[in-house]
Order: C-alpha cells, then sequence, then structure tokens
C-alpha cells in the first residue's frame, strides 16, 4: 500500500501569513492526490484534485503543487476561515490513503 | 441540492452489529461511486470501503475486509454499510462520501455530516 506522509503535523499562523503544507508518497502517485479542510466536527471539504486542480468556489488563495511523490498545499494569505485541519489523499487506486493531518493553527 | 446523509449509528457491544445508511440527492445516484471514510476519536481521516455505481465492485480496507460489507440499492438512492464482528478500535464517526465518477478510484467531492458508531460493552 501507498503510505502518504504530511508535515508538519501542526503549523502556528498568523492571519494573512502565506502557508504551506507538503506531502509525501511512498511512491510515485502521478499527480493523483487530492487535499481536503476539515474543520472540528464538521465533514471535510474537497478543496484541489488532481495535484492542482481547484474544486469549483474553493477561494483562489490555495492552490497546490507536485507531481510524483511530492505534494505541497499553499494558502497565500491565511484567512481566519482557514484555520483547519488538511488532508491529502491518495486516489487512482481503490485503496485511497489519506494522510495523517495537518492542522492550521492561529499563533 | 446535492448531498448525502448517512443514519444508523449507535452504542453496540463487541462482536456485534450495525448497518449504517446513507440516502443521497440531488444527483444521478446510480451514475457515481460511493465511498465510506471513518474517523475515530480525535484521529484522521481513514478510508473504510467504496462501491462502483453499478454496486458490481466493492473494495474494502484490509482492517474491515471479512467484517463489513457494502451494498447500494440503486433504486432507493442508498448505500449500506453492514458492519458485523465489531471491535472497541471501530468506534469512529463514520463519513458516507459521493465519488466524482462512476468507479470508486477517484476523490470525494460531497460529504456526508457523519454518523457516530460506539463500541463498548
Amino acid at each position: 500500500d501507498i503510505r502518504m506522509t504530511q508535515s508538519p503535523s501542526t503549523l502556528s499562523a498568523s492571519v494573512g501569513d502565506r502557508v504551506t503544507i507538503t506531502c509525501r508518497a511512498s511512491r510515485n502517485i502521478n499527480d493523483w492526490l487530492a487535499w481536503y479542510q476539515q474543520k472540528p466536527g464538521k465533514a471535510p471539504k474537497l478543496l484541489i484534485y488532481k495535484a492542482s486542480t481547484l474544486e469549483s468556489g474553493v477561494p483562489s488563495r490555495f492552490s497546490g503543487s507536485g507531481s510524483g511523490t511530492d505534494f505541497t498545499l499553499t494558502v497565500s494569505s491565511l484567512q481566519p476561515d482557514d484555520f483547519a485541519t488538511y488532508y491529502c489523499q491518495h486516489y487512482n487506486n481503490y485503496s485511497r490513503t489519506f494522510g495523517q493531518g495537518t492542522k492550521v493553527e492561529i499563533k | 441540492e446535492v448531498q448525502v446523509v448517512e443514519s444508523g449509528g449507535g452504542l453496540v457491544q463487541p462482536g456485534g452489529s450495525l448497518r449504517l445508511s446513507c440516502t443521497a440527492s440531488g444527483f444521478t445516484f446510480r451514475a457515481y461511486a460511493m465511498t465510506w471514510v471513518r474517523q475515530a476519536p480525535g484521529k484522521g481521516l481513514e478510508w473504510v470501503s467504496g462501491i462502483g455505481g453499478s454496486g458490481g465492485s466493492t473494495y474494502y480496507a484490509d482492517f474491515v475486509r471479512g467484517r463489513f460489507i457494502t451494498s447500494r440499492d440503486n433504486s432507493k438512492n442508498t448505500v449500506y454499510l453492514q458492519m458485523n464482528s465489531l471491535r472497541a478500535e471501530d468506534t469512529a464517526v463514520y463519513y458516507c462520501a459521493k465519488d466524482r465518477h462512476m468507479t470508486p478510484f477517484y476523490y470525494m467531492d460531497v460529504w456526508g455530516k457523519g454518523t457516530t458508531v460506539a463500541v463498548s460493552s
């Protein structure tokens, strides 16, 4: 099975900061990667798929990049609504693995 | 409005069974795969199972294979997760999610609010 490793596990930031989260796959997954946002007590929300394609309705301050084994999610200017936990997810395989999550908290 | 709504969670004893349901609306149900994802208290997301749009193909995580069965009734716009031989470690919020495509090999674009399963004596 493919393992997905996110870093950091927790990130402290302020409103307006540029934030980058990294996701690494244990082997090549091309660009078969999605990013989700989850707030406490809520369901996950799809942000990005195919590594860099923004889901409809998601603010343009979110962007994704990468291919192969290394991927990043960037928030260009953190907003109060963005404090949440973010997960990457490998797909294109029946077993769709999530990263362990990165919590973005207020500094 | 496109939505999925889970039901059927509750408290069950170890070794017991429970059936979760997920009813969809606002989209052509049979055209999309459906997925179950769980989240243990304070933990991350964990893929559990996926089922194709026709119901002919099902896939399971190793830790539930042989204990859980996923099925769907396209006439009722409903997907089910039959959970047998439940263990304490199955305690989690179980989310139902709609896949972007008919085969369960992609990402999930619509999620329910989840239903809580607690396995305890």
